[in-house]
């Protein structure tokens, strides 16, 4: 079973640039949840895609967005990247089985996003 | 506002003894609740759940503790190993659409040999 792998590990960006960050979800797994990790703080939810739609969003605005192809793979994009930016950005899958989305996600081992 | 709090940032215990770590959560909505283990470098590891349905379920080691009229949920290692020194998450999700995971800060387990 492959589980869920993150690309870049590491990226430096330079305020106002966009950038992308991808994801492999778990075999087997058809949802992908992305979330923020600022330091010192938990993860929060930035948003869910399934079936290639965007299924829920937290409190982050409209320049971030996402994708989720038809492998289930998934990619986060943020565009005029700000100071604030700089966090550890980590995506989990999970399985949807017909009454909604598992409970239980698995993640990836981030990538982390410097801005300066 | 934080909806799951995990008011101690850091915990010492020695190997062999018992690690209780708490959290606490303000949304009655919140119907499952999910302890995370992260390692420096890697993403949150699932440990182990609770359904509020529940108020205790138990794995290997690990045992998770729900007191629901409190809104209070404890972890217990036992016994501790150096191998479970690393910062714990407690999570919490109110089902919903998409089922997201609202997360406390994190505590900082460290087991001494």
């Amino acid at each position: 079973e492959t589980g869920v792998t993150q690309s870049p590990t590491h990226l430096i960006k330079t305020r106002g640039q966009q950038v992308t960050l991808r994801c492999s979800s778990q075999s087997g797994h058809n949802t992908v949840s992305w979330y923020q990790q600022a330091l010192g703080q938990g993860p929060q939810f930035i948003f869910q895609y399934y079936r290639e739609e965007e299924n829920g969003r937290g409190n982050f605005p409209p320049r971030f967005s996402g994708l989720q192809f038809p492998n289930y793979s998934s990619e986060l994009n943020v565009n005029a990247l700000e100071l604030d930016d700089s966090a550890l950005y980590l995506c989990a899958s999970s399985l949807e089985s017909g009454g909604g989305p598992d409970y239980e996600q698995y993640f990836g081992p981030g990538t982390r996003l410097t801005v300066t | 506002d934080q909806q799951v709090k995990q008011n101690s940032p850091s915990l010492s215990v020695q190997e062999g003894r018992i690690s209780i770590l708490n959290c606490d959560y303000t949304n009655s909505m919140f119907d499952y609740f999910l302890w995370y283990k992260k390692y420096p470098a890697e993403g949150p590891t699932f440990l182990i759940s609770i359904s509020s349905i529940k108020d205790k379920n138990e794995d290997g080691r690990f045992t998770v503790f729900l007191n629901k009229s409190a809104k209070h949920l404890s972890l217990h290692i036992v016994p501790s190993q150096p191998g479970d020194s690393a910062v714990y998450f407690c999570a919490a999700s109110d089902g919903g659409s998409n089922y997201k995971l609202t997360f406390g800060k994190g505590t900082l387990l460290t087991v001494n040999p």
